[in-house]
């Protein structure tokens, strides 16, 4: 069965920094990932994904992440963080042979001015 | 529509009661998600529907928790006998015929059973 780890709760960073969210997976087969955003009291929104091809995968609102498959890694990052990129991010993953999507439990990310 | 619609946003009920919560996809996305978020915790699966095939119930935590869908429009879930450790955000997602693109998700449903 497949799995997501978010190893932090929470992130703190400060405005302009760069800024890391950590995703580790483990998946039979080719993994397909996903990067999600909630902002309060909203569902969640699309940020970016990783099917094939680059490793490097650029999404919405300046966001990246890197796929990483020795180390089974796939995590989000910005160059320069803002205050409204203050939400929780949730990984995702799934097996190429199946639909569903295995969340991990989330990361609180909070960018201070 | 636009977007994947959810109701009610917020529904309050006493422990034993029943309670429908209803999502109405994206026009044309053939694949319905259910998950559970509970308050600090990640999204947990409940159950996917995906055309006229059977639906993958795995996900449901217990025979309290039921759902249906009628062809490839909306999709009613539906607990009995709530307890207060149904209390939870309920999402409802849907996806095309292509899921590489991810789902789309609805704003929820805040359940409370008190």
């Amino acid at each position: 069965a497949q799995s997501v780890a978010q190893p932090e709760d929470q992130v703190n960073v400060a405005e302009g920094n760069p800024l890391t969210v950590k995703c580790t997976y483990s998946v039979s087969g080719n993994p397909y990932l996903f990067w999600y955003v909630q902002y309060p009291n909203r569902g969640l929104q699309f940020l970016l994904k990783y099917i094939t091809g680059d490793n490097l995968v650029k999404g919405s609102y300046g966001f990246e992440a890197e796929f990483n498959k020795s180390q089974t890694s796939f995590h989000l990052k910005k160059p320069s963080a803002l205050v409204s990129d203050s939400a929780l991010y949730f990984c995702a993953v799934r097996p190429g042979s199946a639909r569903q999507l295995t969340f991990g439990s989330g990361t609180q990310l909070t960018v201070l001015p | 529509g636009a977007g994947v619609s959810q109701s009610p946003s917020n529904k309050v009920t006493e422990k034993g009661k029943d309670v429908e919560l209803r999502c109405d996809p994206i026009s044309g996305h053939t694949a319905l998600y259910w998950y559970r978020q509970r308050l600090g915790q990640g999204l947990e699966f409940l159950i996917y529907f995906q055309g006229n095939s059977a639906p993958d119930k795995s996900g449901l935590p217990s025979d309290r928790f039921s759902a249906e869908r009628t062809g490839e429009s909306v999709s009613t879930l539906t607990i009995q006998r709530t307890q207060q450790e149904d209390s939870a955000v309920y999402l409802c997602a849907s996806s095309g015929r292509d899921s590489n693109y991810g789902y789309t998700f609805g704003s929820g449903t805040r359940l409370t059973v008190v």
